[in-house]
């Protein structure tokens, strides 16, 4: 059973950088099979993708975010981490860490709680 | 800008069918991407409920299918319970962004 957690700073003050840990139990990130993301929901919004990364590749990233985010991954620890610099209030949301699987069109089968990420001075 | 256009609310009564549609264009469903269908609860992470537009998610009743023809997509409910009231979202891969997509949402009200 895969379980993934979120981890990190609930207030962020502005032009600072967001930085989320999302350990992984169940599954380990270099078996170069999933494609692991995250995934952010503005308040009372839908979702929006953020970026993934996949073992044996590159990451990818949400072309509207693309200058400021980053995904890596510390196989020793079993984590993956979302570093998002120059916050704005725009980029308060819930972030969730998920795993992706089936491809370049992958579907989300396991998620994490989400964590809460507000953005204010 | 791609899009995927999901009606903001939808309802039915105990019992009923409803259905979600889920709509995009020839750069990503139209282009043969398979849709996905998320199922969210106020405060919880969204549950995979479908995926590649017709296979059912291990666990999801069979209350729940998919379907999708050109570049739209569905997801059908029968036999409405209590239960099923929460948002639906669908998602797939759009070319344009080289990305993965998500709808905005639809409430399902259980009248």
């Amino acid at each position: 059973q895969v379980q993934l957690q979120e981890s990190g700073p609930g207030l962020v003050k502005p032009a600072q950088t967001l930085s989320l840990t999302c350990t992984v139990s169940g599954e380990s990130l270099d078996s170069g099979v999933y494609y692991w993301s995250w995934v952010r929901q503005h308040p009372g919004k839908g979702l929006e993708w953020i970026g993934y990364i996949y073992y044996y590749g590159s990451p990818h990233y949400n072309p509207s975010l693309k200058s400021r985010v980053s995904i890596s991954v510390d196989t020793s620890k079993n984590q993956f981490t979302l570093t998002l610099s120059s916050v704005t209030a725009a980029d308060t949301a819930v972030y969730f860490c998920a795993k992706g699987e089936g491809g370049t069109n992958h579907d989300f089968g396991n998620w994490g709680p989400g964590t809460l990420v507000s953005v204010s001075s | 800008q791609s899009v995927l256009t999901q009606p903001p609310s939808v309802s039915g009564a105990p019992g009923q069918t409803v259905t979600v549609s889920c709509t995009g264009d020839s750069s990503n469903i139209g282009a043969g991407f398979g849709v996905h269908w998320y199922q969210q609860f106020p405060g919880t992470a969204p549950k995979l409920l479908i995926y590649g537009s017709r296979h059912r998610h291990s666990g999801v009743p069979d209350r729940f299918s998919g379907s999708q023809s050109g570049a739209s997509a569905s997801l059908a409910i029968t036999g409405l319970q209590a239960e099923d009231e929460a948002v639906y979202y669908c998602q797939s891969y759009d070319m344009n962004l080289r990305g993965l997509l998500f709808g905005g949402g639809t409430k399902l009200t259980v009248l």
